[in-house]
């Protein structure tokens, strides 16, 4: 069976450090990532999207980063990471094939001071 | 263009009343899918259902049901007899048929069950 694994779970980092958040989909191959991000209380904002090894599509202008260096593999990253950056972030993946849903790893709470 | 809404913001029940959350969806595809997501304070995003776009059957699911109705594009879910575990926030998505690698979330419904 697939799944998926997001880490850390928590993060708490100063303002202007950097930023590395990864995920890790078994028992698949070569599916849809993605990263999306959620503001306290609020909706799910898509940030990066990937259908391949290299393939990063980005939704919204800001400071960060997305690279799929392995097949099953996605990065989210930041050089210098912002207060508006807290938030609580969520790697999904989906299979090739339009009615395939999406699913979620646990997220990563990310917090910057 | 591809749009959800969710107009109910948060909710709240007393146990055992049913409920029933709305999601009203755009596409001018012919072919798309709908999702329903539940997402308890642990925070994960848990998949509950996917419907085409060309099977309108309603299904039930023990407790939840959900209520497809392309002539009013919506695609409604309800739960019968909530317990306090329904507690959560509910998320209604679309994916299209015809460029299907983005899903389109609705905002989100804020479900409280008070015991």
């Amino acid at each position: 069976s697939q799944t998926i694994h997001q880490w850390p779970a928590t993060l708490v980092q100063p303002v202007g450090s950097p930023l590395s958040l990864e995920c890790t989909v078994e028992g698949t191959s070569n599916p849809n990532l993605y990263w999306y991000r959620q503001a306290a209380g609020r909706g799910l904002q898509l940030l990066f999207y990937s259908v391949g090894i290299g393939q990063i599509s980005s939704e919204v202008p800001q400071n960060l980063s997305a690279s799929r260096p392995q097949d099953r593999q996605f990065i989210l990253s930041s050089k210098k990471l912002l207060l508006s950056d807290s938030g609580f972030y969520l790697c999904a993946w989906s299979v090739l094939g339009y009615n395939s849903p999406l699913h979620f790893g646990n997220g990563t709470r990310l917090t910057v001071t | 263009a591809q749009k959800v809404t969710q107009a109910q913001t948060e909710i709240s029940v007393v146990e055992k009343e049913d409920v029933t959350l709305d999601c009203v969806y755009e596409t001018r595809d012919t072919t798309y899918y709908l999702f329903w997501y539940k997402q308890p304070p642990s925070g994960e995003l848990v998949f509950l259902i996917r419907r085409n776009s060309f099977d309108e059957q309603n299904e039930i699911s023990g407790r939840y049901s959900w209520n497809f109705q392309k002539s009013t594009s919506s695609f409604n879910f309800t739960i019968t007899a909530s317990q306090v575990v329904d507690s959560a926030v509910y998320f209604c998505a679309l994916r299209s048929g015809n460029t299907g690698n983005q899903f389109y979330f609705g905002t989100g419904t804020s479900l409280t069950v008070i015991p």
